[in-house]
């Protein structure tokens, strides 16, 4: 059974930083992995979905990277700001079972203070 | 697009009650789930659909929850009787087709005294 594991569990850090938010899977057969982020009483809005024959994906300041061997992804988050307050959740895919039911990991919930 | 949408947003009811939660999928997405998320649990899935057809309930928590999706842009999951448990959030997600990512609509919070 697939777990996912993101660390660290929380974050707080002051305005400007460069940071790297954690992501580590048990099986490394995967289809695709998507980052999220979710508000406060929000619902969830993806960031950036990697499929599996892909190293990264980038928008505007976000950049996921994802290697299998290893059972990891990370996000970088680039010149951070208090807007980025949120939690930030990943969600892994297997490549088998036909229906790429994804497995979610618990969040990193950050905080970007001014 | 509008997105995933659900109703209501937020539901307080009494135990015991019947509670009625519903979403419309994006057009042309053919997949649809319902998620579960609590402090403790985090993300369950409770159950999914393809092409309007129940796939997989292995999720849903007891008998006492069930989910219906009589046609692509619409599906209702419904408690009853409702208990203090159920309290959480409910969200709905759809997707197009296998391997594409989901997008999620924006939650009910059902609280249940």
């Amino acid at each position: 059974k697939q777990e996912v594991t993101q660390i660290p569990a929380a974050l707080s850090v002051p305005e400007g930083e460069n940071l790297v938010l954690n992501c580590s899977f048990t099986d490394s057969a995967i289809y695709n992995l998507q980052w999220f982020r979710q508000d406060p009483g929000k619902g969830l809005t993806s960031l950036l979905l990697i499929q599996s024959s892909q190293r990264e994906q980038t928008s505007g300041r976000l950049n996921a990277s994802l290697d299998k061997s290893s059972g990891r992804s990370t996000l970088y988050i680039a010149a951070s700001q208090p807007g980025d307050s949120a939690t930030y959740l990943c969600a892994v895919s297997p490549a088998s079972g036909g229906s790429y039911i994804p497995t979610f990991g618990r969040g990193t919930s950050l905080i970007v203070h001014p | 697009d509008a997105g995933v949408i659900q109703s209501p947003r937020h539901e307080v009811t009494e135990m015991g009650q019947e509670v009625t939660l519903r979403c419309k999928p994006i057009s042309g997405h053919d997949y649809l789930f319902w998620y579960r998320q609590t402090m403790m649990r985090g993300l369950e899935l409770l159950i999914y659909f393809n092409n309007n057809v129940p796939i997989d309930d292995s999720g849903m928590p007891e008998d006492r929850f069930s989910a219906k999706m009589p046609n692509a842009s619409f599906s209702t999951l419904k408690i009853q009787p409702s208990e203090p448990r159920d309290s959480a959030v409910y969200f709905c997600a759809s997707r197009r087709g296998q391997g594409y990512g989901y997008t999620f609509g924006s939650g009910t919070r059902l609280t249940v005294v």
